[in-house]
């Protein structure tokens, strides 16, 4: 079975600041890793996913995520976070079908970032 | 793509009372997933369909839920004799797949449904 660990359950950060959001992952197998980001009230967004290939992987609005084998983590960054990043930020991972395609996801418990002036 | 389609977005519903969303997949995802998401917590995996097909049940899903996507195309997710604990989120998303396309699942702005 998988399981996804995010450490910190809010990060508060001053705007321009960088930030990272830790997601540790438990699995058996390979698998693919995703970020996603969820405003208030509304459904989740994919910022940025890990299928193979480079470990350090780029997504939108200025967001990067490396993915570490040996530590079983794919941690979350950006280097100067803006007022607009203020969300929660779910890291998930998926098996890997015989097919190449993800299967279902499995999420943390989300980090919320709450970025101040 | 206009987008994963969820409506209501909103329920109110008595405890004991029938209620049904609806989910219509971005166009030609033949992949279509439901989810609940509770507040605090991470979204948790009930079931998804390939088609018509249902491939696969959380165990979350107990026999009160029942899931259908008759066409291949929308789906809904009935909810019987609604209890306290079944208010939260329910969140529809979608994929193409079989394949590589399939990695990216799209999810809709989700159904909130409050049981009193």
């Amino acid at each position: 079975a998988q399981s996804v660990t995010q450490l910190d359950s809010q990060v508060p950060v001053f705007e321009e600041a960088p930030v990272e959001l830790r997601c540790n992952y438990s699995s058996s197998v390979s698998v693919y890793l995703f970020w996603y980001v969820q405003y208030p009230n509304q459904g989740l967004q994919l910022l940025l996913k890990y299928l193979s290939g480079s470990t350090l992987v780029k997504g939108i609005n200025g967001f990067e995520a490396e993915f570490n084998k040996s530590q079983t983590s794919f941690h979350l960054r950006k280097p100067s976070v803006h007022i607009s990043d203020t969300a929660e930020y779910f890291c998930a991972v998926s098996d890997i079908l015989n097919t190449g395609t993800a299967s279902k996801l499995t999420f943390g418990t989300g980090t919320r970032l709450q970025v101040t002036l | 793509d206009t987008g994963v389609s969820q409506d209501p977005r909103h329920k109110i519903t008595k405890r004991g009372q029938n209620v049904t969303f609806r989910c219509d997949p971005i166009s030609e995802h033949n992949r279509l997933y439901w989810y609940r998401q509770t507040l605090g917590q991470g979204p948790e995996f009930l079931t998804y369909f390939q088609n018509e097909a249902q491939l696969e049940k959380s165990r979350l899903l107990s026999d009160r839920f029942s899931a259908e996507r008759p066409k291949g195309s929308f789906s809904t997710l009935e909810i019987q004799r609604t209890e306290q604990g079944d208010s939260a989120m329910y969140l529809c998303a979608s994929s193409l797949g079989p394949g590589r396309r399939g990695n990216t699942i799209y999810f809709g702005e989700g159904s909130w449904l409050t049981v009193v």
